[in-house]
C-alpha cells in the first residue's frame, strides 16, 4: 500500500525551530519529487516546498523562503522540513505529498502550533 | 507568482444536482491543473489532473475541462459523499492552490 506518514509536529514558541519528517512506503521513493503543503486552521491549502527526487534541487514558497529547508534521505525513504524562525502564521497542519506536480498521495498531516 | 481564483466560494446544492466550479489562473498555465476534494479532518484527495484526466478510482460523475486560464470541474449528479470542499491547483510554475469551494447541502 502506498503510504506517507508525517511526524514531528508540536507546540513551539515564536522564533523557535521544528523538524518535520515524512516516511514513505509502497512506492519507489527515489523516483519521485516530494512536497510539503500546509493548511492553517479554517483556511485553504498552501504549497510550502518541493524537492526533486535526487534531492539536488528544491523550491519554496515566498512565505517560507530563507526560514524553511527541505531535504531527503533516499536510503531511509524519508524527507524532511526543517523550520526555523517560526512565526504564529506558520501554525497549520502540514501535509507531505508525493510529487511536485499533481499530488496523488498525501499523508494524514502533522499539526504545528507556534505560540508563546 | 500565479494566482488561482475559484468561484463560487460556497455552493449550495441538493443530491442529484449538476454542479460546476470554476477556477481561473492569473496567467496561461496550459493544462497544468489539478482538482482535489477535501473533507473535514482529512487530507485532500486528487480527483483530476492535467485539467481533464480522471484519477484512478474517481467516479465518472466528476469531469474537468479547460485550458490556458479558465478551468471547470463538474459533478454530473451530486451524491451525498460529494459534499466537501474542492480546490484547484496549478503546477505550471511551482504550485498554487485556489482558495477553495465549499459544496454544502441546500
Amino acid at each position: 500500500e502506498v503510504q506517507l506518514l508525517e511526524s514531528g509536529g508540536g507546540l513551539v514558541q515564536p522564533g523557535g525551530s521544528l523538524r518535520l519528517s515524512c516516511a514513505a512506503s509502497g512506492f519507489r521513493f527515489n523516483m519521485y519529487a516530494m512536497s510539503w503543503v500546509r493548511q492553517a486552521p479554517g483556511k485553504g491549502l498552501e504549497w510550502v516546498s518541493s524537492i526533486r527526487n535526487s534531492g539536488d534541487s528544491a523550491d519554496y514558497a515566498d512565505s517560507v523562503k530563507g526560514r524553511f529547508t527541505v531535504s531527503r534521505d533516499n536510503s531511509k525513504n524519508t524527507f524532511y522540513l526543517q523550520m526555523n524562525s517560526l512565526r504564529a502564521e506558520d501554525s497549520a497542519v502540514y501535509y507531505c505529498a508525493k510529487s511536485r506536480f499533481y499530488m496523488d498521495v498525501w499523508g494524514k498531516g502533522t499539526t504545528v502550533t507556534v505560540s508563546s | 507568482d500565479i494566482q488561482m481564483t475559484q468561484s463560487p466560494s460556497t455552493l449550495s446544492a441538493s443530491a442529484g444536482d449538476r454542479v460546476t466550479i470554476t477556477c481561473r489562473a492569473s496567467q496561461n498555465i496550459s493544462r497544468w491543473l489539478a482538482w482535489y476534494q477535501q473533507k473535514p479532518g482529512q487530507a485532500p484527495k486528487l480527483l483530476i489532473y492535467k485539467a481533464s484526466t480522471l484519477e484512478s478510482g474517481v467516479p465518472s460523475r466528476f469531469s474537468g475541462s479547460g485550458s490556458g486560464t479558465e478551468f471547470t470541474v463538474t459533478i454530473s449528479s451530486l451524491q451525498p459523499d460529494d459534499f466537501a470542499t474542492y480546490y484547484c491547483q496549478q503546477y505550471d510554475t511551482y504550485s498554487t492552490f485556489g482558495q477553495g469551494t465549499r459544496v454544502e447541502v441546500k
